[in-house]
């Protein structure tokens, strides 16, 4: 049951700049939990992208960044490259469900 | 570094039992830094939390799935386990194991994953 919303597609140029968005409620986000990003390239496992809202673990390039703000989250990519084609997620906790929930996911394309 | 593999069937009949292990390694289970998690995604959709257990044997459990689910640790193999009970064919989902940082809420390691598919 995905309570965070995302757009389904962004699409950009290679170099250019995108950003996606993850829309939450007041139970989740809006609550002050944290969100966390992963990308999930073609027939792989997720990797985390993003932590606590706009920490990048170590070997994640700089061109990803992450905020956040009231009931909503964006993972930014600038300098977009081949590499970074794949499938995001947000995650979070959710208080009204008692557990971490996810968003319904984007794919990224590099035109 | 942490490493972790899913086992178990691959092809489950509707109503019986989905069994999985987790094995890890190049870290202890018994860390208190880390949960340890169930995580699935049928093909082509999204991410589903399943649910997650602590060193001390302590649960949490999607209450969507919690009536169907158990999860158990074993510190001396280094694993933990999933059952999934009374499945159907929306059970059908690849299964990832993941450990979870207990300061962080989020998943900072996944297994490969692996595919349980239901039917007879």
């Amino acid at each position: 049951q995905s309570v965070l919303t995302q757009p389904p597609s962004v699409s950009g140029a290679p170099g250019q700049r995108v950003t996606i968005s993850c829309t939450g409620s007041s139970s989740n986000i809006g609550a002050g939990y944290d969100v966390h990003w992963y990308q999930q390239l073609p027939g792989t496992a997720p990797k985390l992208l993003i932590y606590g809202n706009s920490n990048r673990p170590s070997g994640v390039p700089d061109r990803f960044s992450g905020s956040k703000s009231g009931t909503s989250a964006s993972l930014a990519i600038t300098g977009l490259q081949a590499e970074d084609e794949a499938d995001y997620y947000c995650q979070s906790y959710d208080s009204s469900l008692s557990g971490y929930v996810f968003g319904t996911g984007t794919k990224v394309a590099v035109l | 570094q942490v490493q972790l593999r899913e086992s178990g069937p691959g092809l489950v009949k509707p109503s019986q039992t989905l069994s999985l292990t987790c094995t890890v390694s190049g870290g202890s289970i018994s860390s208190g830094s880390y949960y340890w998690s169930w995580i699935r995604q049928p093909a082509g959709k999204g991410l589903e939390w399943i649910g997650r257990i602590y060193t001390s044997g302590s649960t949490n459990y999607n209450p969507s799935l919690k009536s169907r689910v158990t999860i158990s640790v074993d510190t001396s193999k280094n694993q933990f386990s999933l059952k999934l009970s009374s499945v159907t064919a929306a059970d059908t989902a690849v299964y990832y194991c993941v450990r979870e940082t207990v300061m962080g809420g989020h998943f900072d390691y996944w297994g490969q994953g692996t595919l349980v598919t239901v039917s007879s």
